[in-house]
């Protein structure tokens, strides 16, 4: 059974138009994270929440939100998508932020931008 | 400044044959740990194996080991008995016990497993 569950696993939104990824674990997990992947690139973090606390990484574009709602739940939110904001965007969970734990990844969104 | 490096964009191997795929890492951080994983073409990062910096011993899941060499910085994944199935991107990443816990990626390896 899927532990992280990224829906929807595949959208479309126009240019400048908001758009919302969902993500829900079942780990209940401490930390959850967003990382953006262009094609043929390594994924790179987005920002991430421990527990209730965001924590952004510095070249993150403003262009880009996040909230927690809860333990199981964690979206991302793009204000206004540009042609470049088309990537898989992929979520991920782990019990601390200790090198130890795995990050377990969701299944991936793939965000195409007309 | 941490950094993890691939250096084989595309490797083939013959079915039923193993395949070292090579990775070696930078950071002045005495605790990390490195992981392998795998992304086939419908995008699911799947965790393959982990080897913590303080372990003493390699690495092993399955058909996966890691050879694991500290003083070179190097934390290569052998695939034994390659599978069709196994075709897929290969990320070597590392992670800190910072204040992120972020994973830092490696560009990846393609690996084709020929019938």
């Amino acid at each position: 059974d899927a532990m992280v569950i990224q829906n929807p696993r595949y959208q479309v939104t126009q240019f400048g138009k908001p758009v919302t990824l969902s993500c829900s674990q079942t780990l209940n997990h401490n930390v959850m994270y967003w990382y953006q992947q262009k094609s043929s690139q390594a994924p790179k973090l987005l920002f991430h929440y421990y527990d209730k606390d965001f924590n952004n990484e510095a070249d993150t574009p403003d262009n880009f939100q996040s909230r927690r709602p809860n333990t199981s739940f964690c979206f991302l939110d793009i204000r206004s998508p540009g042609l470049g904001d088309a990537a898989m965007y992929l979520c991920a969970t782990s019990r601390s932020v200790l090198a130890k734990n795995i990050q377990y990844f969701g299944a991936g969104t793939r965000l195409s931008v007309l | 400044a941490q950094k993890i490096t691939q250096t084989q964009p595309g490797m083939f191997v013959q079915e039923k044959e193993a395949v070292t795929l090579d990775c070696t890492y930078d950071t002045s951080d005495p605790s990390y740990g490195l992981f392998w994983y795998k992304q086939p073409s419908s995008g699911e990062m799947i965790f393959l194996i982990y080897q913590g910096s303080y372990d003493q011993q390699n690495a092993t899941e399955g058909r996966y080991s890691l050879n694991f060499q500290k003083a070179r910085k190097s934390a290569n994944l052998v695939i034994s008995a390659s599978q069709l199935g196994d075709s897929a991107m290969y990320f070597c990443a590392m992670r800190l016990s910072s204040n992120t816990g972020k994973l830092i990626f490696g560009q990846g390896t393609t690996l084709q497993v020929k019938p």
